[in-house]
């Protein structure tokens, strides 16, 4: 099964320094990667993801991640952390769903890790 | 405006209860899951579903029930809540193989 490792539940910076967020996964195939951003009291919004092709993808609002395979991580980074970026952060890894019934495809479910907090200080 | 919706957004209710949340999308995707999320866990996910009729357990299925007779819902209930269960859950939908997308959740608290 895959799993998610985020490292540091809460991470703290002051508004224009580098956010970097760190993710690590395990996986027995090469996997689809995501970052999530959720903001207080609001559901889960798609930052970024990988799937296949360049290993530094780009997402919303400045943020991007590389995907290392040697190292197994999908780091999330931002230059210069502004104020509205404070929320919590998940990465999630995909793991192919085995077709049930008579459903037509194949689907991912996705493993998530436990969160990271970033809080940004003026 | 498409999307996904949860209701309620808050329940209040009371243990050994039944409780039904529900959750509506109108992409028309074809899978759907119900996750709950809680401190220190992360999000975990409950069941899941590949069209209507068609349903398969999740990580944490226990004390929960599924059905989905249409495309567009994903009820889930709590046949009879339990303290553990007091929780944020959140439906998603994915219409392509990997993308999800989630509701706004719904604050669940047995008492």
């Amino acid at each position: 099964a895959q799993s998610v490792t985020q490292l540091g539940s809460h991470v703290s910076v002051s508004e224009g320094a580098l956010v970097l967020l760190r993710c690590n996964y395990s996986s027995s195939v090469p996997p689809y990667l995501f970052w999530y951003v959720q903001y207080p009291n609001q559901g889960l919004q798609l930052l970024l993801k990988y799937t296949t092709g360049a290993t530094l993808v780009k997402g919303i609002n400045g943020f991007e991640a590389e995907f290392k395979k040697s190292e197994t991580s999908f780091h999330l980074t931002k230059p210069s952390a502004h104020m509205s970026d404070a929320a919590e952060y998940f990465c999630a890894v995909s793991d192919l769903i085995p077709r049930i019934g008579n459903s037509g495809g194949s689907n991912y479910k996705l493993t998530f890790g436990k969160g990271t907090l970033l809080t940004v200080n003026p | 405006d498409a999307g996904i919706t949860q209701s309620p957004r808050y329940k209040i209710t009371e243990t050994g209860r039944q409780v039904t949340l529900m959750c509506h999308q109108t992409w028309s995707h074809s899978y759907m899951f119900w996750y709950r999320q809680d401190l220190g866990h992360g999000l975990r996910l409950i069941y899941y579903s590949a069209a209507a009729d068609i349903t398969d357990k999740g990580e944490v299925p226990d004390g929960y029930v599924v059905s989905r007779s249409k495309t567009e819902n994903f009820p889930l209930t709590l046949e009879s809540a339990t303290r553990s269960q007091t929780s944020v859950y959140f439906c998603a939908s994915s219409g392509r193989a990997y993308e999800q997308y989630f509701g706004p959740g719904t604050r669940l608290t047995v008492t």
